[in-house]
């Protein structure tokens, strides 16, 4: 099983910042990794694909990067909607296996 | 736009199966290209995938549900079905359905339900 591994678990933020998640696979997954967005009471949301693609109508302060084991979601300039939790998830091994990381809860400082 | 809802009973009683259908619109199950799925999350914690469903019926189940999870898929009705046996407290979540997109390298799930929450109590 591959396992992912975000950090932090939880960061405070202000307005403005630029901020970085971290997400760790257990084994090589290529490119094979997503980020998504869920803001409390809501439905997850696809932020990048890929790696690296910016899902269609997703500002471009969010970008993602890394390969292999280590991925990274930054956002640029954080603005008042970007309170949430992120999730990142590996792909790799679709569809015989799925795996989420825990989760970071970005908060407002 | 595709859209897609789920349906089912909100309160299920412990040993018995929860079950849950999402209703696809805005496009055709039976198009292919896409996997569909269900998702769920225990209140105040993460995602925890379930199973994915091919329109031709083909399924893939998370290992640790595998022996109590039935995914099904009704082509005419543009539905798929998740099917839980022996639930227990410990199912007690959010259940989101989802549209798994295909990109040459990942895939991802690009539209979702707005999840519906079961309890299971007596």
């Amino acid at each position: 099983d591959i396992q992912m591994t975000q950090s932090p678990s939880s960061l405070s933020a202000s307005v403005g910042d630029r901020v970085t998640i971290t997400c760790r696979a257990s084994q090589s997954i290529s490119s094979y990794l997503n980020w998504y967005q869920q803001k409390p009471g809501k439905a997850p949301k696809l932020l990048i694909y890929a790696a690296s693609s910016l899902q269609s109508g997703v500002p471009s302060r969010f970008s993602g990067s890394g390969s292999g084991t280590d991925f990274t979601l930054t956002i640029s300039s954080l603005q008042p909607e970007d309170f949430a939790t992120y999730y990142c998830q590996q792909s790799y091994s679709t569809p015989k296996e799925n795996t989420f990381g825990q989760g970071t809860r970005l908060e407002i400082k | 736009q595709v859209q897609l809802q789920e349906s089912g009973p909100g309160l299920v009683k412990p040993s018995q199966t929860l079950s849950l259908t999402c209703t696809v619109s805005g496009g055709s199950i039976s198009s292919g290209g896409y996997y569909w799925s269900w998702i769920r999350q225990h209140p105040g914690k993460g995602l925890e995938w379930i199973g994915y469903i091919y329109y031709s019926g083909s399924t893939y189940y998370n290992p640790s549900l595998k022996s109590r999870v039935t995914i099904s898929v009704d082509t005419s009705k543009n539905q798929f079905s998740l099917k839980l046996s022996s639930v227990t407290a410990a199912d007690t979540a959010v259940y989101y359905c989802a549209r798994v997109q295909k990109y040459s390298s990942s895939s991802a799930l690009d539209y979702w339900g707005q999840g519906t929450l079961v309890t299971v109590s007596s």
